[in-house]
């Protein structure tokens, strides 16, 4: 069966970087694609971005372009969010899903979550 | 910066049918902006239920449906059942995508 298994809950400082990762199993990894979304506390879903598992082409939220980075390593079955410069506002639940090999147009699979807190 | 809106919350009775829907700022949402939806229970990940405009997953019951309704993209949930009470989401791509509020649905 199709599963998502992201990384632990961390805690960062302010100004510090994160990196999630979301290894998947139960399909090949190269044929889809991996969407990241957050939720921060009490707040609604915010997609952050997309990553082929093909070829690694990226689609990132404006919001955030200047601050995340996504990759994969394929020999792992592996994807990684990487999000820099951290402040309070980036306190959340962070997702990954399977999606679409073309766009971000079908999540449907999707990670169980990891939370960061970002707290001096 | 692109909106998309929805009800803050609908209330509906058991075995009620009711509608949620999801509008952009843009204009009419067409089934080139490939609508999904999502449902989340409280301490639980999203999950799918509906692609492309009206395209059921495999695991999603045949009383979700999804639709194009008035320049709006639609949920539709007949037959309502307890276990439908949750927080709904629309996902709409624009190039990049972007997420609607989400509709607290009550089942009272």
């Amino acid at each position: 069966q199709v599963q998502l298994v992201q990384s632990g809950a961390e805690v960062k400082k302010p100004g510090a970087s994160v990196k999630v990762s979301c290894e998947v199993s139960g399909y090949t990894f190269t044929d889809y694609a991996i969407t990241w979304v957050r939720q921060a506390p009490g707040q609604g879903l915010e997609w952050m971005g997309w990553i082929s598992g093909y070829n690694g082409n990226t689609n990132y939220a404006q919001k955030l372009q200047d601050r995340v980075t996504m990759t994969t390593d394929t020999s792992t079955s592996t994807a990684y969010m990487e999000l820099r410069s951290l402040t309070s506002d980036d306190t959340a639940v962070y997702y990954c899903a399977r999606d679409d090999p073309v766009t971000t147009i079908k999540p449907d699979y999707w990670g169980q979550g990891t939370l960061v807190t970002v707290s001096s | 910066q692109t909106v998309v809106t929805q009800e803050p919350s609908l209330t509906v009775s058991p075995g009620g049918t009711v509608t949620l829907t999801c509008a952009s700022s843009t204009g009419a949402v067409t089934s080139g902006y490939f609508p999904n939806w999502f449902q989340q229970k409280p301490g639980q990940a999203p999950r799918a239920l509906i692609y492309g405009t009206s395209n059921r997953h495999s695991w999603t019951p045949a009383r979700f449906s999804g639709s194009l309704l008035g320049g709006k993209a639609a949920l539709t949930l007949s037959g309502v059942q307890p276990e439908d009470e949750a927080e709904y989401y629309c996902l709409l791509y624009f190039g990049g995508a972007v997420f609607g509020g989400g509709t607290k649905l009550t089942v009272l």
